[in-house]
């Protein structure tokens, strides 16, 4: 189906490990982010990437790392999980700075 | 940092009521606005995309408006119906090039019927 999925929906690890959760767009769109989503903090910008192989930090990119070899994918990894990571994670797109962005269905991911 | 207020966390209207959705922000020079719809435990849902330079947008029975220099944005729903109820989102791109947006905390939408 065209559009932006996430995977895992639902993750529980524990701290210390490594986590990936994957983000796949299938409208060649240039620009992809990830967000996460706090109470009381609403939506916070993680990493963003312009094209391929071009990544840059958001407000908050400590503990995680992305890459994107492919245009249409753009995992997240936390390199070893901390509590404060529990959140519900968005990965969203765009054809360009002039249109709205897509959103994906989040993923929740729990640190205990 | 820009700073993006939606006030105010949680609205309840009775079916068929007009009403409107603030968001304010600290820094007018943004690339554009944004309206989302979020419903529990889903995504985000574009709304509305108004550019800097632009006034208004309207789509169906929204209507979201924006003044840059006094940094407000209104969200105007005719007719709410018990399908509204929603969290609605406000968010405000970056100048960057890459659209980064900055998210308000949402307001809380209940229609009754």
């Amino acid at each position: 189906d065209a559009g932006i999925t996430q995977s895992p929906r639902y993750k529980i690890t524990e701290t210390g490990r490594q986590v990936t959760l994957m983000c796949h767009q299938t409208w060649s769109h240039s620009y992809m982010f990830w967000y996460r989503q706090d109470l009381g903090h609403g939506l916070r910008l993680i990493y963003y990437s312009a094209a391929a192989d071009i990544t840059d930090k958001g407000e908050v990119p400590d503990g995680y790392v992305v890459s994107r070899s492919k245009t249409e994918n753009f995992p997240l990894t936390l390199e070893s999980a901390t509590r404060s990571q529990t959140s519900v994670y968005f990965c969203a797109s765009t054809g360009g700075d002039q249109e709205t962005q897509y959103f994906g269905p989040g993923t929740r991911l729990l640190v205990l | 940092k820009q700073e993006v207020t939606q006030i105010p966390a949680a609205l309840s209207v009775p079916e068929g009521e007009n009403l409107v959705l603030n968001c304010s922000f600290t820094d007018s020079a943004i690339y554009n606005l944004q309206w989302f719809r979020q419903d529990p435990g889903k995504g985000l849902t574009s709304l509305l995309l108004i550019q800097s330079s632009q006034r208004e947008q309207t789509s169906g029975r929204l209507n979201a408006s924006l003044d840059k220099s006094s940094g407000r944005s209104t969200l105007y729903i005719a007719a709410s119906q018990p399908g509204d109820s929603a969290t609605y989102l406000c968010a405000v791109g970056d100048q960057t090039g890459a659209n980064n947006l900055f998210f308000g905390t949402g307001t809380r939408l209940t229609v009754i019927p």
